[in-house]
């Protein structure tokens, strides 16, 4: 299985930028890194994918490390709305999806 | 606007009775997964299909099946229904193997 790992849960102050960091030490050159997240009662959101150089798009940016063992989801300002569960998931090549247990990511008013 | 729903969107049945989930999607995506999530547990991948006539199980795929005679649909049965069974399924769609999903919002099934 490919594995990553992230915290359990994280807080942030509403309109403050969010880092949700994510360790993915068995990477390899051509596995592609995912994040998806899920609101309450809602099905899994496709958010943003990279393979080796930062990425940026309307929801989010992707920061991965030089190594690729590594990489940081960055929520610009946070909304009440981005309050939901995040998946770091590993793609490799000729497997599927597997989704861990995520970041529960809180927003405070 | 393309979607994919899912329905019924809760169920409940009893222990030992057939129960067919249905999904669709107007995408017309070649890729087709069914997940189901458990509480403390992220998506575990059931089913999944790569095209009509194709099907493969995934990490928890005892006591499921699935079958893929149209690009649309892709239902998952349970063929004796167990407590065990019971959880929130999601079905999602990709155009290609490692784009994005996109997800169905989910049925609720609960096995008494």
């Amino acid at each position: 299985d490919a594995k990553t790992t992230q915290p359990n849960s994280m807080e942030s102050n509403e309109e403050e930028p969010v880092h949700l960091p994510c360790n993915h030490s068995t990477i390899s050159g051509t596995d592609y890194i995912h994040w998806y997240r899920q609101l309450p009662s809602q099905g899994p959101e496709y958010v943003i994918h990279g393979l080796t150089s930062n990425v940026n798009n309307r929801m989010a940016s992707l920061a991965i490390a030089e190594d690729r063992k590594s990489s940081t989801l960055i929520l610009h300002r946070a909304t009440l709305r981005d309050a939901a569960v995040y998946y770091c998931i590993l793609f490799i090549t000729g497997n599927q999806f597997y989704f861990g247990t995520g970041t529960s990511l809180t927003v405070i008013p | 606007d393309a979607e994919i729903t899912q329905s019924p969107r809760h169920k409940i049945t009893e222990t030992g009775r057939q129960v067919t989930l249905a999904c669709h999607q107007t995408w017309n995506h070649n890729n087709m997964f069914w997940y189901r999530q458990d509480l403390g547990h992220g998506l575990r991948l059931i089913h999944y299909s790569y095209g009509v006539q194709d099907t493969n199980k995934g990490e928890v795929s005892d006591g499921y099946s699935v079958s893929r005679s149209n690009t649309e649909d892709l239902p998952l049965t349970l063929e004796s229904a167990a407590s065990s069974q019971t959880s929130v399924y999601f079905c999602a769609s990709s155009p290609q193997t490692g784009y994005e999903q996109y997800f169905g919002p989910g049925t609720r099934l609960t096995v008494t």
